[in-house]
């Protein structure tokens, strides 16, 4: 499968520990898309990346969420000290320019006790 | 402020009819339209997209109408499939869609009943 590949698919932390969701985007596809989708909500835009660059974060809260996309490597959103309003699901897409349709992931459903 | 609006959470249709999903936005500068078809417990799949200076777009089954000046667009699916069954989410962007960062509908989940 040639797909976006997230994982994991389902993490549960406890309030106050760290959250790492990776992100590997289609073979050919350099730009990176993050989304969280809230309970019966649509998809909110968070943060847009290409290779070693933060284009756009407009849409990620300011304190205790990063995102990157390293050289090698898949993209990673962390998620420090996490808090129960963090429990979502985060959905990356990937697409290979500008303008090009986006194409998702299965998302990884992040669970906080 | 909602810029994306999908006001029917849900849609119910006989297998072999018509489907339309209807989709409104409030943004003038949205230029560049997506439709995504979704399964419970996967990720969203791109269905069809239309640029602002079309009025149509098909594929197959899928056919995407814009009406830029009542800011609403729609999606048919003809002839309707049980296997469209589906969440239906509307996506926008400005810029041609280079602005990377796409404003999605609440959805409207579809039902084909055999």
């Amino acid at each position: 499968n040639a797909g976006v590949m997230q994982n994991p698919r389902h993490l549960v932390r406890r309030r106050g520990q760290e959250a790492r969701l990776r992100c590997s985007p289609m073979k050919g596809h350099s730009h990176v898309y993050w989304y969280r989708q809230l309970p019966e909500e649509g998809l909110k835009f968070m943060v847009y990346l290409q290779k070693e660059n933060i284009i756009d974060e407009s849409g990620m809260p300011k304190e205790r969420f990063s995102a990157e996309f390293p050289k090698e490597g898949p993209s990673i959103l962390r998620i420090q000290q996490v808090v129960r309003g963090d429990s979502a699901a985060y959905f990356c897409a990937s697409s290979p320019d500008r303008g090009q349709p986006q194409h998702f992931g299965d998302g990884t459903r992040l669970s906080i006790l | 402020d909602q810029q994306v609006k999908q006001n029917s959470p849900s849609l119910s249709v006989q297998e072999g009819r018509i489907s339309i999903l209807n989709c409104d936005y409030t943004n003038s500068m949205f230029d560049y339209f997506l439709w995504y078809k979704k399964y419970p417990a996967e990720g969203p799949t791109f269905l069809i997209s239309i640029s602002s200076i079309k009025d149509k777009n098909e594929d197959g089954r899928f056919t995407v109408f814009l009406n830029k000046s009542a800011k609403h667009l729609s999606l048919h699916i003809v002839p309707s499939q049980p296997g469209d069954s589906a969440v239906y989410f509307c996506a926008a962007s400005s810029y041609g869609g280079s602005q990377g960062n796409l404003i999605f509908g609440k959805g409207t989940k579809l039902s084909v009943k055999p």
